[in-house]
C-alpha cells in the first residue's frame, strides 16, 4: 500500500473551512484515497473516499490533484463536533489481503 | 439500530483468566474485522472474515481466536489474558472485496479491555 503523510495536528475556527491535507506521492493507479476520522472514545468513522475526481457527500469534500499525488479533504463548515484525528488511506479496491492501515493522522482541534 | 454492536463496552480481568468479545452487525455485509488499538492509540487489523471464512490473519498471537457462527456476527475469543493485551478492539464490517466497497468500512463503538 502506498504511504500516507499527513500534518499532525490543525487547528481550524468553529464554522470556517476545514482543509486536511495527505500527500501519498507513491499511490498507484488502482489505488483509492480513503478518509476516515476517529472522534475521541469512538470507534473509527467513514468519510469519503475517491480514485482520480473530486468527489463530495454530505460530510465532506474530497479534492485529488490531476497526477493524484495529494489529495485534501474539505469540511466546509466546521463545528466542535468536528474535532477528531482524521485519517487519510490508500488502498486498492479489489483484492482479499488489501487491508487498511490507519498511520498517526491529523488531530483537528476546531475552536470557538 | 445500531449497524456495529459489540459486547461488552468494558472488560476488566485478571491475568491468566479467559474472555470473549462478541460482535453483530445489522447491515448485510459480508466482511467483518476486529482491529486492536494500543495506548499509542495506533489502530491495528488483527482478523478479516469474509462470509465466515478467515481472509486476513496479521500476526497475532493464537491465543486470540476469531469465531464467526454466520455472517452477522464476528465474535474473539482471548485464551491466557497478558498485561499486553489491555487496549480497546474495533469490530467493523463491510461490503466483500469482490464488490469492490471492503474499503468503506463501519466500526463498532469499541470493547476497552483492561488486563489486571
Amino acid at each position: 500500500d502506498a504511504k500516507t503523510t499527513q500534518p499532525p495536528s490543525m487547528d481550524c475556527a468553529e464554522g470556517r473551512a476545514a482543509n486536511l491535507p495527505c500527500n501519498h506521492s507513491t499511490i498507484s493507479g488502482n489505488e483509492y484515497v480513503y478518509w476516515y476520522r476517529q472522534i475521541h472514545s469512538q470507534g473509527p468513522q467513514y468519510i469519503i473516499h475517491g480514485l482520480k475526481n473530486n468527489e463530495t457527500n454530505e460530510m465532506a469534500s474530497l479534492i485529488i490533484t490531476e497526477d493524484r499525488k495529494s489529495s485534501t479533504l474539505i469540511l466546509p463548515h466546521a463545528t466542535l463536533r468536528d474535532t477528531a484525528v482524521y485519517y487519510c488511506i490508500v488502498l486498492p479496491n479489489n483484492n482479499a489481503g488489501n487491508m487498511l492501515t490507519f498511520g498517526g493522522g491529523t488531530r483537528l482541534m476546531v475552536k470557538p | 439500530d445500531t449497524a456495529v454492536s459489540q459486547t461488552p463496552k468494558y472488560l476488566v480481568t485478571q491475568m491468566g483468566n479467559d474472555k470473549s468479545i462478541k460482535c453483530e452487525q445489522n447491515l448485510g455485509h459480508d466482511t467483518m474485522y476486529w482491529y486492536k488499538q494500543d495506548s499509542k492509540k495506533f489502530l491495528k487489523i488483527m482478523f478479516s472474515y469474509n462470509n465466515k471464512e478467515l481472509i486476513i490473519n496479521e500476526t497475532v498471537p493464537n491465543r486470540f481466536s476469531p469465531k464467526s457462527p454466520d455472517k452477522a456476527h464476528l465474535n474473539l475469543h482471548i485464551n491466557s489474558l497478558e498485561l499486553g493485551d489491555s487496549a480497546v478492539y474495533f469490530c467493523a464490517s463491510s461490503q466483500s472485496w469482490t464488490s469492490g466497497g471492503f474499503g468503506e468500512q463501519y466500526f463498532g463503538p469499541g470493547t476497552r479491555l483492561t488486563v489486571t
